[in-house]
């Protein structure tokens, strides 16, 4: 009964690389994100979709593509990995409304890029 | 300047002390605070959750925001070692969107 998920936990590849990690809800939430956790546990939004649609896109560089092919479904997609991608991803996922505010993260996926 | 400044720690307290964890912040156009729990290893939980000043209470959990100082706090009573985490300040401004600006978090241990 998991509320918010990822896969995978881990992923170590090297530069160049091209990688997804995938992210799924079953809170029935409309909005879901993405974050990016640097080594010192600074927590950044990088996306956010609400029902499919792009509301929010921080300065990311465009090798991070998001999609969403439903609402409760938000993939990333990250190509030619470079060192200073190495961080921990959340998902997290939120209720509409004024409840918006609550959001609900993912265990997170280790990323490492060597 | 970050927009939200938090004691990274780490704070160590025996068990059974009262924990204050405070954030500032600079925009004055936040109106919702949040504070998130993380253990090691594991995503963040939102644990309490303030609309624009004053206190709410939650069991052991007390959070207090003061807009006018820029300051919002968590106290934590009779502090268990299940409590040890990194707790992490979230804040939103009104119409802001989803969009939540965090602290770097606070790590806590409460010793035996």
């Amino acid at each position: 009964d998991t509320a918010v998920s990822q896969t995978p936990k881990y992923l170590v590849t090297q530069m160049g690389n091209d990688k997804s990690i995938k992210c799924e809800q079953n809170l029935g939430h409309d909005t879901m994100y993405w974050y990016k956790q640097d080594s010192k546990k600074f927590l950044k939004i990088m996306f956010s979709y609400n029902n499919k649609e792009l509301i929010i896109n921080e300065t990311v560089p465009n090798r991070f593509s998001p999609k969403s092919p439903d609402k409760a479904h938000l993939n990333l997609h990250i190509n030619s990995l470079e060192l200073g991608d190495s961080a921990v991803y959340f998902c997290a996922s939120s209720p509409p409304g004024r409840r918006s505010y609550e959001q609900y993260f993912g265990p997170g996926t280790r990323l490492t890029v060597t | 300047q970050k927009e939200v400044e938090q004691d990274p720690g780490p704070l160590s307290v025996p068990e059974g002390a009262i924990v204050s964890l405070n954030c500032t912040y600079s925009n004055s156009a936040f109106q919702y605070f949040m504070w998130y729990r993380q253990y090691s290893r594991k995503g963040p939980e939102l644990l309490m959750y303030t609309y624009s000043s004053g206190n709410k209470e939650d069991g052991r959990f007390t959070a207090q925001v003061d807009k006018s100082s820029k300051y919002i706090s968590l106290f934590i009573r009779d502090s268990q070692p299940s409590d040890s985490a990194t707790y992490l300040c979230a804040m939103s401004p009104t119409g802001g969107g989803n969009k939540l600006t965090f602290g770097t978090g606070t790590q806590l241990k409460v010793e035996l």
